[in-house]
């Protein structure tokens, strides 16, 4: 079985400020790891996906994450926030093994200030 | 090329009506899902296909029906709207299974009154 936890509901930061949005997993499985980001009255949409192989995955919009096993957590980060970044972001997993579904976490809504 | 299409965007349904939300996508997924989402809760799976003709049940499929006759085409249809449904449906598609990119449709917001 597999969860998710995104640890804040709500993140605020003031433009230009470090963004971290944090996640935590738990998977018996190796697992496929994936953040989107809902803008108001939007779907999803990913920003960046781990499968396998390199641990640090860039995304769109200058977002990246980390992915560590020991840590079990794949958070988000981007260095220098905008005020468009102000959305919804979601952290998902998923596992490449039939039957497994994409469990998203309960999403983390930062907001920009400036 | 429009993605993941939804309609309608916006619906009142009162206690006991019926309805379909219709899905439709353009990019020859064989994936379909339908999710709701509610405030705080993150998506819940309702309903997800693997093909046309091939549909099985996620998470949350009370209350709720599909059919896929079409590659294109993934209706979920309410029967006997109950106020616990109101919420907002994504769908959304992907070309392989839950380790592929999932794209998705612009929701429909549904209020059970």
């Amino acid at each position: 079985a597999q969860s998710v936890t995104q640890l804040g509901s709500h993140v605020s930061v003031s433009e230009g400020a470090l963004v971290l949005l944090r996640c935590n997993y738990s998977s018996s499985v190796p697992p496929y790891l994936f953040w989107y980001v809902q803008y108001p009255n939007q779907g999803l949409q990913l920003l960046l996906k781990y499968t396998t192989g390199a641990t640090l995955v860039k995304g769109i919009n200058g977002f990246e994450a980390e992915f560590k096993k020991s840590e079990t957590s794949f958070h988000l980060t981007k260095p220098s926030a905008h005020m468009s970044d102000a959305a919804e972001y979601f952290c998902a997993v998923s596992a490449n093994q039939a039957g497994t579904a994409l469990i998203f976490g309960k999403g983390t809504t930062l907001s920009v200030s400036s | 090329n429009a993605g993941v299409t939804q309609t309608p965007k916006f619906r009142i349904l009162k206690i006991g009506q019926s309805m379909t939300l219709q899905c439709t996508q353009d990019m020859n997924h064989n994936y379909m899902y339908w999710y709701r989402q509610d405030p705080g809760m993150g998506l819940k799976l309702i309903y997800y296909s693997v093909g046309a003709g091939i549909t099985d049940k996620g998470e949350v499929p009370n209350g709720y029906n599909v059919s896929r006759s079409t590659t294109e085409d993934f209706p979920l249809r309410l029967e006997l709207a109950a106020p616990s449904q109101t919420s907002v449906y994504f769908c959304a598609s992907s070309p392989q299974g839950y380790t592929d990119t999932q794209y998705f449709g612009p929701g429909t917001r549904l209020t059970v009154l």
